[in-house]
């Protein structure tokens, strides 16, 4: 089946750094993938929409400016948190659904990037 | 989206079945029903979906009511494997967009 590939599956970086979390669809193509954030015991939130070839689009309250997303490729998205806090620590998943146009398919999940801000 | 509701937490045997509720009242005639499932660290994998028909894979079963009204995603028998949060979700099939809505799901623990 489809697989969609997440790097790192963990990071801890210090307070103002910047992290860059990698989606990679690895035997299919997606024009869009979707970036969500979870916080412990808490469900999974969209963050954003990747689109190759253009913007992003980000729900309501998050950050664009905090948390660039680029779509460089129709296999690869990158996020990166920019001058990250503390209260960015989270777990961070992508999420790539194959077979565009048709909504009744399944989405598939990368693994997650659990990251620690020191 | 239309909005569905589940149980909070529920726990099984191990070796028994298991059937997980799932009530969305509001389903309008172009949602699909989705479940997912999210094991401890990890991001969410798919287990089944349908739309009007009770459908059966090798992971579940999912029972759709007559109405549509409320679905259970059922485990024949469950394994420790099985642990984990459970979500129900409804996915309109004539948008554009194809992004998934999860709620708060329910954590299955699955006991000796």
């Amino acid at each position: 089946g489809a697989v969609v590939s997440q790097h790192p599956s963990w990071v801890i970086c210090k307070s103002g750094t910047s992290v860059k979390i990698e989606c990679r669809s690895l035997d299919f193509q997606a024009t869009t993938m979707f970036w969500y954030r979870q916080f412990p015991k808490q469900s999974l939130m969209l963050m954003a929409t990747s689109n190759e070839g253009s913007k992003a689009t980000y729900e309501q309250g998050v950050e664009k400016d905090k948390f660039l997303i680029n779509h460089a490729s129709l296999t690869l998205s990158t996020l990166t948190v920019t001058s990250a806090h503390p209260e960015d620590s989270s777990f961070y998943i992508c999420s790539a659904p194959p077979g565009q146009g048709l909504l009744n398919t399944e989405a598939f999940f990368g693994q997650g990037t659990r990251l620690t801000v020191v | 989206d239309a909005k569905t509701t589940q149980p909070n937490s529920m726990e099984s045997n191990e070796e028994e079945p298991v059937h997980l509720p799932c009530n969305h009242s509001t389903i309008s005639g172009t949602d699909y029903i989705h479940w997912y499932r999210q094991l401890p660290s990890q991001g969410p994998e798919y287990v089944i979906h349908g739309l009007t028909s009770n459908v059966n894979n090798r992971m579940a079963s999912l029972a759709i009511a007559e109405d549509r009204k409320s679905s259970t995603l059922i485990l024949h028998r469950a394994t420790l494997r099985d642990a984990a949060v459970y979500y129900c979700i409804l996915r309109d099939c004539t948008g554009t967009a194809s992004k998934l809505t999860f709620g708060t799901g329910t954590r299955l623990q699955v006991t000796l």
